[in-house]
């Protein structure tokens, strides 16, 4: 069974950093591309980063271009977001998601 | 970046009703377009995926269609599990853009 296991979220004050992790199992976690989407409160879904099988490529949308890091241990079959400068519009339950199978998600909030 | 103008937003729905929810991209997305479907607090689920594939386990009164640049998610014969909220998503091109969802209501 797939299963995809996000931890790490929490309260932290703006301009601070935070690391989600995503556990996978269940699939051989090297051979897939792995994506972060997130959902603020009451509003729709929002693609954040994605990451190749291999870690090789990288994408993001703008508004965390150079804030957020997309990164894989293939090893360890997981999948972080490294989250730095927060701000309080990056408050929302972040997912891990291989298209098909999705995380339960993982609440950041971002507040003083 | 791609915009995905979903409609309607909102829609007031009866069961047995045959609903559709249509997703226009503003520039051609090919078949790579998914559509979810996410009941409150939970995950969202894949429900088509490449524009009218069925996926696993989804039960077969769901389907998904294109014409041109306009994409379709179908219900037929609705029933009480689908009173929720859909979601399409394009993955053509990055950045990957979500439709502002369909919340479906009962009247």
């Amino acid at each position: 069974e797939v299963q995809l296991v996000e931890s790490g979220g929490g309260l932290v004050q703006p301009g601070r950093s935070m690391k989600l992790s995503c556990a996978a199992s269940g699939f051989t976690f090297s051979n897939y591309g792995m994506a972060w989407v997130r959902q603020a409160p009451t509003k729709g879904l929002e693609w954040v980063a994605t990451i190749s099988y291999d870690g090789s490529s990288t994408y993001y949308r703008d508004s965390v271009k150079g804030r957020f890091t997309i990164s894989r241990d293939n090893a360890k079959s997981t999948l972080y977001l490294q989250m730095n400068s927060l701000r309080s519009e990056d408050t929302a339950t972040y997912y891990c998601t291989r298209a098909r199978y999705w995380g339960q998600g993982v609440m950041v909030t971002v507040s003083s | 970046d791609i915009q995905m103008t979903q409609s309607p937003s909102s829609m007031s729905v009866s069961l047995g009703d045959t609903v559709t929810i249509t997703c226009r991209a503003s520039q051609d997305v090919g078949i790579y377009v998914n559509w979810f479907q996410q009941k409150p607090g939970k995950s969202p689920r894949r429900m088509i995926y490449r524009a009218t594939n069925l996926a696993d386990g989804v039960p077969s009164r769901f389907s998904g269609s294109r014409s041109g640049s306009d994409y379709s998610l179908t219900i037929s014969s609705l029933e009480s599990e689908d009173v929720t909220d859909y979601h399409c998503l394009q993955y053509d091109e990055y950045p990957w853009t979500f439709g502002g969802g369909t919340k479906l209501e009962l009247k």
